[in-house]
């Protein structure tokens, strides 16, 4: 069975810092992995989706990598900002009995201050 | 991406009672999931939202409870049934969509549901 785990859980970091989020999940067989951000009591944009074939993917600030073979995936944030205070979210794409689906992991509050 | 919204935005409702959530996307998508998050917590898989046939529901969650209907590729609508205060959570649609040559997910809004 397929379980995500986030580390840290919880995050507090001065403004400016770079910071890294780790995401691990115990079974390789991924279709593909995505990063989310969740603000409180809100749904969740979507920031990097990596393909399972993919080592890594940028956005401004932000890059993710991927490395399936050891259940691994980072989202390095550079120059944090108190604007990027926010619950962050990996879930990864799975086959199971025939359907496709996302496991979500257990999120890193993150906290930058001013 | 695609747009997804969802009403109600939020709730409060008495124990014993029924809500209705309802999930619009702005195009035509395959696959519809529903999402349960419980305060503190990550994000629990309800069911897939099958369109024509009866959605999927995950180990735990039964159709009795939480009845979906997926009439078309662009709604859905997931019933919470007699209700109690260990169903407030935040309520969530997603679809599964596909940016040029890669399948992500995309999130509603949410619907906050609070049980008294």
């Amino acid at each position: 069975k397929q379980e995500v785990t986030q580390i840290p859980a919880a995050l507090s970091v001065p403004e400016g810092e770079n910071l890294v989020l780790n995401c691990s999940f115990t079974d390789s067989a991924i279709y593909n992995l995505q990063w989310f951000r969740q603000d409180p009591g809100k749904g969740l944009t979507s920031l990097l989706l990596i393909q399972s074939s993919q080592r890594e993917q940028t956005s401004g600030r932000l890059n993710a990598s991927l490395d399936k073979s050891s259940g691994r995936s980072t989202l390095y944030i550079a120059a944090s900002q108190p604007g990027d205070s926010a619950t962050y979210l990996c879930a990864v794409r799975i086959l199971t009995s025939g359907t496709y689906k996302y496991i979500f992991g257990t999120g890193t509050r993150l906290k930058v201050l001013a | 991406s695609a747009v997804i919204s969802q009403k109600p935005s939020r709730d409060i409702c008495q124990r014993g009672t029924s809500l209705t959530i309802q999930c619009q996307v702005d195009s035509q998508v395959t696959m519809m999931f529903w999402y349960r998050q419980q305060p503190g917590q990550s994000l629990t898989l309800i069911a897939t939202a099958n369109q024509g046939s009866e959605a999927t529901y995950e180990s735990g969650f039964v159709i009795d409870k939480f009845p979906i209907s997926r009439p078309n590729l662009t709604f859905s609508t997931l019933t919470v049934s007699n209700m109690s205060p260990e169903d407030s959570s935040i309520y969530l649609c997603s679809v599964e969509f596909v940016p040029g040559d890669a399948t992500a997910q995309y999130f509603g809004p949410g619907t906050r549901l609070t049980v008294t």
